[in-house]
């Protein structure tokens, strides 16, 4: 069962709206998590790393939020764009080891 | 440009065979991260180096091994290729050894085994 589960598994949003992805995690003890886009044959890209500590932080358009007590996060994506067409994936390290686990991903599109 | 190199860009072979995928970390990284994606998967751990080496291992396949040389520099090694082998193979590289910092992924290495 993978330890990190993102929803929903892909979207469809029209130019310029909003919109919220989800990654739930049973991972423990925690270290960190971060976003990651991948467009589609290319790396992932680094977008936000939260610490324990951190609830909410924001890269551009995007805006990570973390509640580490219901371990819960997501990404806020505003006035979206043709360019954030993508896959986002949600990894959480564990405090111990440091081991990451990878989320599945979203798989975004943004349509004209 | 993330900074970690990954060659071949694009690898076509036959069942059977075996091919090697090399990565450059980005200067100063010492640890060297393996993952597989496959069709439409999300991304699998296959194994860490960190200074030549190796502190992790994930769903690593015996037919698959590894290794980070002296300049830091790793390969990863795929033999008796089967058509599921197929996929793409990213690099990624960080400071330090442990999954605290920053992590850079390569443009990957795409394998068909035909």
């Amino acid at each position: 069962k993978n330890q990190v589960e993102q929803s929903p598994q892909s979207l469809i949003i029209l130019e310029g709206k909003n919109c919220t992805l989800q990654c739930n995690y049973t991972v423990s003890p925690f270290s960190n998590l971060r976003w990651y886009k991948q467009d589609t044959g290319r790396g992932p890209v680094s977008l936000t790393i939260m610490t324990f500590s951190e609830n909410t932080k924001s890269n551009g358009r995007y805006t990570a939020t973390l509640d580490a007590d219901t371990k819960q996060s997501s990404l806020h994506i505003t006035a979206s764009q043709l360019s954030d067409s993508a896959s986002y994936i949600c990894v959480v390290s564990l405090y111990n080891n440091n081991d990451m686990r990878f989320g599945a991903g979203t798989r975004l599109t943004v349509k004209p | 440009d993330s900074g970690v190199t990954q060659t071949p860009k694009h690898l076509i072979t036959a069942t059977g065979q075996r091919v090697t995928l090399r990565c450059s970390p980005r200067s100063g990284d010492l640890s060297v991260y393996w993952y597989q994606q496959s069709l439409d998967q999300g991304l699998q751990f296959l194994i860490q180096y960190y200074n030549g080496e190796e502190r992790a291992k994930g769903n690593i396949l015996e037919r698959f091994s590894a290794q980070q040389f002296p300049d830091l520099h790793s390969e990863l090694n795929l033999s008796s290729l089967e058509l599921g082998d197929s996929a793409l193979y990213f690099c990624a590289s960080s400071v330090g050894r442990g999954g605290t910092g920053e992590l850079f992924f390569g443009e990957g290495s795409r394998l068909t085994v035909l």
